[in-house]
């Protein structure tokens, strides 16, 4: 299966400032990523589907604005998070699919201050 | 549309005992694919199984097992003689040709206890 890393782990910002989390395909050119928003306590929502050399597909309701997302390279997806506010504290997941098959990052946990 | 309920929000049982978690799917797709994923407290997902909508065969993997029924549009995940390590949340998710997106269930937090 493909193997999918993320980085950072864990990150804390002020509020107002912007961070940026990237995603590797490691073994795998993925020409579409997902990434994925997980709240405490809560299940995994689908942000925005990130295609490489095109703008992302953002979900309803998801400020394409304020989550960026860029997909430059078929193993390279970064989501930045824009003037984070608390409110974007967040567990962030990124995925990759092979076929059927789904394969996640290692998450990163977001909490901004 | 593409759903999934997984109605238990929280179980609590202690070690040695069965577990069900239960997991509903609601889908108008004719090809789609379960799966069953692990999140420990360390936050990422472990891949447990993938089953697809032609294929109703149980599944049993160790501890682990899997009970596929189309006509109720259930995927059920057993676990027999639970062990604290089992504890962490799972999730049921559902992909269709369709939507091309993974949808998950609110997932259920097990809580395994000595």
């Amino acid at each position: 299966g493909a193997v999918v890393s993320q980085h950072p782990s864990w990150v804390i910002c002020k509020s107002g400032t912007s961070v940026k989390i990237e995603c590797r395909s490691l073994d795998f050119q993925a020409t579409t990523m997902f990434w994925y928003r997980q709240f405490p306590k809560q299940s995994l929502m689908l942000m925005a589907t990130s295609n490489e050399g095109s703008k992302a597909t953002y979900e309803q309701g998801v400020e394409k604005d304020k989550f960026l997302i860029n997909h430059a390279s078929l193993t390279l997806s970064t989501l930045t998070v824009t003037s984070a506010h608390p409110e974007d504290s967040s567990f962030y997941i990124c995925s990759v699919r092979m076929n059927t098959e789904a394969f996640f990052g290692q998450g990163t946990r977001l909490t901004v201050v | 549309a593409q759903k999934v309920t997984q109605a238990q929000t929280e179980i609590s049982v202690v070690e040695k005992e069965d577990v069900t978690l239960d997991c509903v799917y609601e889908t108008r797709d004719t090809t789609y694919y379960l799966f069953w994923y692990k999140q420990p407290p360390s936050g990422e997902l472990v891949f447990l199984i993938r089953r697809n909508s032609f294929d109703e065969q149980n599944e049993i993997s160790g501890r682990y097992s899997w009970n596929f029924q189309k006509s109720t549009s259930s995927f059920n995940f057993t676990i027999t003689a639970s062990q604290v390590v089992d504890s962490a949340v799972y999730f049921c998710a559902l992909l269709t040709g369709t939507a091309s997106k993974l949808t998950f269930g609110t997932g259920t937090r097990l809580q395994v206890t000595l």
